[in-house]
């Protein structure tokens, strides 16, 4: 039962150009919402958050945006940089409940 | 600020054996969770210990178990080890307080033999 999806395994964007990550959930009760990043050999990294109250947050070059009404949410990276070659996890937080739910990850490559 | 750190960081294990990993949290989290991480899955919550208790639980069998000290470090426990047990091993330490995020250890890549 997979409640936080993220549909692209994979995503190839050219540096100084937008990256986008989607992720799409099905639980109406989860209200809180996180990306992280993971390099290999090393534990995911927090990148950026948003709560279900508000519908954008922003990072210096990370945005996240949260359509709850169509249970999604994206993470857009300008400009993206080959540093940002990673794997993103999305992940959910439920109103009562302290665990993460997280999705399969999105594998980013940017290309120098 | 040492973040949160685990051992050891890979380890083998043969069918049916027990194994303990080891989880120190950041300085000033009291909250320890933990997930399980299989090859192209995201991360699987175990469980939680916070006042050294277990707080919340997910679906895993029993033999998995945990504990947590005074210091707030903390011990995941496997017993009678299976083959699909193999899996990195995250901890992930939180501070109480408000909806905030948790921060990961780079965790223990387990294989069982």
């Amino acid at each position: 039962d997979q409640q936080v999806k993220q549909n692209s395994p994979s995503l190839s964007v050219q540096e100084g150009r937008i990256s986008i990550l989607n992720c799409d959930y099905t639980n109406s009760m989860f209200d809180y919402f996180l990306w992280y990043k993971k390099y290999p050999a090393e534990g995911p990294t927090f990148l950026i958050s948003i709560s279900s109250i508000k519908d954008k947050n922003e990072d210096g070059r990370f945005t996240v945006f949260l359509n709850k009404s169509a249970k999604h949410l994206s993470l857009h990276i300008v400009p993206s940089q080959p540093g940002d070659s990673a794997v993103y996890f999305c992940a959910a937080n439920p109103l009562i409940g302290n665990q993460f739910y997280f999705g399969t990850g999105t594998s980013l490559t940017v290309i120098p | 600020d040492a973040g949160v750190t685990q051992s050891p960081t890979h380890l083998i294990k043969t069918r049916g054996q027990q194994v303990t990993l080891r989880c120190s949290p950041k300085s000033g989290h009291d909250t320890v969770s933990w997930y399980q991480q299989a090859l192209g899955q995201g991360p699987q919550f175990i469980f939680q210990y916070y006042e050294e208790e277990e707080r919340q639980r997910g679906n895993f069998p029993d033999r998995f178990s945990g504990h947590q000290f005074p210091n707030y470090s903390s011990e995941l426990n496997v017993n009678a080890l299976l083959l699909g047990d193999s899996a990195l091993y995250l901890c992930a330490s939180s501070s109480p307080t408000g909806r905030t995020e948790a921060f990961f250890g780079q965790g223990t890549r387990l294989t069982v033999v």
